[in-house]
């Protein structure tokens, strides 16, 4: 595998149930984040992971979950979601340096999730 | 607040150049980036600039006035590969992307 992927591509999920989200890397990048994508609106920064860390956390609601054992992997974990929640969610990676925070971000071909 | 500003949607011919606009108002800045993105594709790395004028790359070019807050992205000799969304994103202040709507193209024969 090369760059980043997703699995799965597409989830369709009730309310009530309880799913997760996976991404890995091949980049060797120690930066991570998620995207939520919705139609014809701004793609809207969830997470961000550095170093492993999370330092970023925008006001997400807490039935969003994510999870980054390692600089290769990251996961959200999903539970009682909203209809209003369906989506693409988008995860990508970037190398940071302190003398080049800027570089460009890799992105996975995303996960459309529906909820029922 | 934070705003990205880009058309929503834009047509043109195969062969002809287009150039897509994008104005912010963001707290900081730390350079531009154009990204395109295929339906149902990852969006893709186009250019990024943190300097005043104009970035050649082939038959793309992306330019940026920090002055005015305007930057663009023009498209020569258009292909049919070439309708996709294209994604304005400003770094602000704290190295943040701060993401336009993006601009779905569309290429007639």
């Amino acid at each position: 595998e090369t760059g980043v992927t997703q699995t799965p591509r597409h989830l369709v999920m009730g309310m009530t149930n309880k799913k997760s989200l996976k991404c890995e890397q091949h980049l060797g990048h120690n930066a991570m984040y998620w995207y939520k994508q919705s139609a014809k609106k701004p793609l809207e920064l969830m997470f961000v992971y550095n170093f492993k860390e999370q330092t970023e956390n925008n006001s997400v609601p807490s039935r969003f979950s994510p999870e980054c054992p390692n600089s290769s992997h990251l996961f959200l974990h999903l539970h009682t979601l909203q209809p209003e929640d369906s989506a693409l969610y988008l995860c990508a990676s970037s190398q940071v340096t302190s003398g080049r925070p800027n570089n460009e971000q890799f992105f996975g071909p995303g996960t459309r999730l529906t909820v029922l | 607040g934070q705003n990205i500003d880009q058309p929503t949607e834009m047509t043109a011919t195969e062969g002809a150049i287009v150039q897509i606009n994008c104005t912010y108002q963001t707290s900081g800045f730390n350079g531009l980036f154009w990204y395109q993105q295929h339906a149902g594709e990852a969006p893709t790395f186009l250019s990024y600039n943190v300097l005043d004028g104009l970035e050649e790359k082939g038959r793309f070019s992306s330019f940026l006035s920090r002055s005015k807050g305007y930057s663009y992205l023009l498209l020569k000799e258009l292909q049919m590969k070439d309708s996709a969304s294209y994604l304005c994103a400003v770094s602000d202040s704290n190295y943040q992307l701060i993401w336009g709507a993006g601009t779905k193209l569309i290429i007639k024969p």
